[in-house]
Formats: C-alpha cells, sequence, structure tokens
C-alpha cells in the first residue's frame, strides 16, 4: 500500500473552499485514491474516489494530475457541519482488503 | 438508505472478561471487517473477513480476538480477556463486491472501556 501524506489540520471559515492536499509518490498502477470523512465518535465515511483526472460528486471533487503523485480533495462552500477529519487512501480497489488510514486532516470551520 | 447497525454502542467491562460486540453489515454485503480507534489516534484495521473466513488479519489481532458470522446477519467480533489497552472505539465495516467504486461503510461504532 501506497504510504501517503496530507497536512495535519486545516482551519476554515463557512464558505469557503477547502482544498486538502496528499502526496502518495510511490502510487502504483492498479491504485485507486479514495477519501475518508469522519466526525467525533463516529464511523469514517467514503466521499470520493478517483483513479485519473478529476471526479466530482455532490459532496466534493478530487482532482489528480497526470503523474498521480498527488491529489486534491476540494470541499465547495464548507459550513459548520463539515469539520472533521479527511482521510486520504491509496490502493487496489479489487484487493477487497484493509483500509489503512492515517492520521489525516482535521479540518475545522467556523462561523 | 442501508446502514451498518453496531451493538451495543457502549460496554463497560472489568479487565479480563470477555466481551462481544455485534455488527449487523448491509444485506447484500460479502465482506466484512473490523477496525478499532483508541482515543486520539488514527483508525486501526483488525481483521477482515470474507465465505466465513478471516482473509486478513494485523497483528494487533491476536489470539485473544476472534470473529465469527453465526447466522445470516450478525457478524461478531470476541474478546476473550480484556486487558486496559483495549479499551478504544471498534468499528463494523462491510462492502459489496459492485463496480465502479468498493466503498467501505462503516458503522456508528461500540465503545468499549476496560476497567
Amino acid at each position: 500500500l501506497a504510504k501517503t501524506t496530507q497536512p495535519i489540520s486545516m482551519d476554515s471559515y463557512e464558505g469557503q473552499e477547502v482544498n486538502i492536499t496528499c502526496s502518495h509518490n510511490n502510487i502504483a498502477t492498479n491504485d485507486y485514491i479514495t477519501w475518508y470523512q469522519q466526525f467525533p465518535s463516529q464511523g469514517p465515511r467514503f466521499i470520493i474516489q478517483g483513479y485519473k483526472t478529476k471526479v466530482t460528486n455532490e459532496v466534493a471533487s478530487l482532482f489528480i494530475p497526470a503523474d498521480r503523485k498527488s491529489s486534491t480533495l476540494s470541499l465547495p462552500r464548507v459550513s459548520l457541519s463539515d469539520t472533521a477529519v479527511y482521510y486520504c487512501l491509496v490502493g487496489a480497489t479489487d484487493s477487497w482488503g484493509k483500509l489503512q488510514f492515517g492520521a489525516g486532516t482535521q479540518v475545522v470551520v467556523t462561523p | 438508505e442501508p446502514e451498518v447497525t453496531q451493538t451495543p454502542s457502549h460496554q463497560v467491562t472489568q479487565m479480563g472478561q470477555e466481551v462481544i460486540l455485534r455488527c449487523v453489515p448491509i444485506s447484500n454485503h460479502l465482506y466484512f471487517y473490523w477496525y478499532r480507534q483508541i482515543l486520539g489516534q488514527k483508525v486501526e484495521f483488525l481483521v477482515s473477513f470474507y465465505n466465513n473466513e478471516i482473509s486478513e488479519k494485523s497483528e494487533i489481532f491476536d489470539d485473544q480476538f476472534s470473529v465469527e458470522r453465526p447466522d445470516g446477519s450478525n457478524f461478531t467480533l470476541k474478546i476473550r480477556s480484556t486487558k486496559l489497552e483495549d479499551s478504544a472505539m471498534y468499528f463494523c465495516a462491510s462492502m459489496s463486491a459492485g463496480e465502479p467504486q468498493n466503498e467501505q461503510f462503516f458503522g456508528p461504532g461500540t465503545r468499549l472501556t476496560v476497567l
């Protein structure tokens, strides 16, 4: 499993866009990039997954450059309820295996 | 929307006692997992389960841990002789094998407190 590096914390105000960049220099050809969100005292929740270029859903966008050595999760116009820990994970989707969580990025949104 | 459920939400036990944490995965899912998260630390993988057997386990999952799928709906984690350091949130997760993306669905967790 590729090692990932992401900032420990980020602060933002309501209504701003939050961009969290994750580095994964050793990503393998068949690895996908997946982001999870975790609120306090809750289980992690899948946000978005991508392989290359850009993926967008109703919650977030994921930008992946051509070399795939990094990725950026973009949260548009955050609200107080987006305060959570965000995890970047890299691995093959056909492995059916464990998720290896790092420390994640604590995002704090204030009014 | 279907969800993973876990019981109890909070379990308090004495050191050395056995505990069983219960999970009901999403009904059509085939892959099941247990994770734990010690307060203030990262989520750690314990074990994965598929086709009625363990497919992978971490070094944390030693002989005091066991998992079982006793019927078609429940998935349990047993800790035979709890230690103080077993105090943590325990999360169950399940996953289908469908395309295009395979995401794990986590339950709300059981907070285990060992005294």
